[in-house]
């Protein structure tokens, strides 16, 4: 079955960086776009970013330019979202999220499966 | 970016009441809503896409309907397995959620 399992939870300075992986199984890795949401606690969901897995392209929300970068593996089905210059305001759950298949134009559709969830602290 | 809202924010029902959830997008955006449930802890589910289609596995009693910019999500008859947070979201970039409705006991 399609499955996402996401990395440990962390716990970080003002700011440091984290990065936060998501490993893919069940289906063809590079063939489903991949997203990344958090959850600030007892929040709503926000939308980060997306990437491509076929060709490593990526698009990010404006709020997010300049700190958020995501990568993939494609030889251990992994993407990655490291988050940079870490404010106390990032403290949230990270979710990775299944998109359309990469054939669908502008991405658009809806985010299934999900990951389990990361929880990044920043603390000082 | 297209703004969702949701109505109402809080939700207290009982068990066996028919429950209706509200989204309102900020512009047009055809049939392009999912609406997801999330419970304490868990990551989200999705229960519905392109308004109306009912995801595999969920039950009948959930639908949904709308088009344009007004969406409701229903669910016909509540069990206790759906206390739970309620979200809509628009899937054209940059995606964008409803603030959420939370489904409690009344």
């Amino acid at each position: 079955q399609v499955q996402l399992v996401q990395s440990g939870a962390e716990v970080k300075k003002p700011g440091a960086s984290v990065k936060v992986s998501c490993k893919a199984s069940g289906y063809t890795f590079t063939s489903y776009y991949m997203h990344w949401v958090r959850q600030a606690p007892g929040q709503g969901l926000e939308w980060m970013g997306i990437i491509n897995p076929s060709g490593g392209s990526t698009s990010y929300a404006q709020k997010f330019q300049g700190r958020v970068t995501m990568t993939r593996d494609t030889s251990t089905s992994t993407v990655y979202m490291e988050l940079s210059s870490l404010r106390s305001e990032d403290t949230a759950v990270y979710y990775c999220a299944r998109g359309p298949g990469v054939v669908v134009v502008a991405a658009t559709g809806w985010f299934d499966p999900w990951g389990q969830g990361t929880l990044v602290t920043v603390s000082s | 970016d297209i703004q969702m809202t949701q109505s109402p924010s809080t939700l207290s029902a009982s068990v066996g009441d028919r429950v209706t959830i509200t989204c309102r997008a900020s512009q047009s955006i055809s049939s392009w809503l999912a609406w997801y449930q999330q419970k304490p802890g868990k990551a989200p589910k999705l229960l519905i896409y392109k308004a109306s289609s009912l995801e595999s596995g969920v039950p009948s009693r959930f639908s949904g309907s709308g088009s344009g910019t007004e969406f409701t999500l229903t669910i016909s008859s509540l069990q206790p397995d759906d206390f739970a947070t309620y979200y809509c979201q628009q899937y054209n970039s940059p995606w964008t959620f409803g603030q959420g409705t939370k489904v409690e006991i009344k």
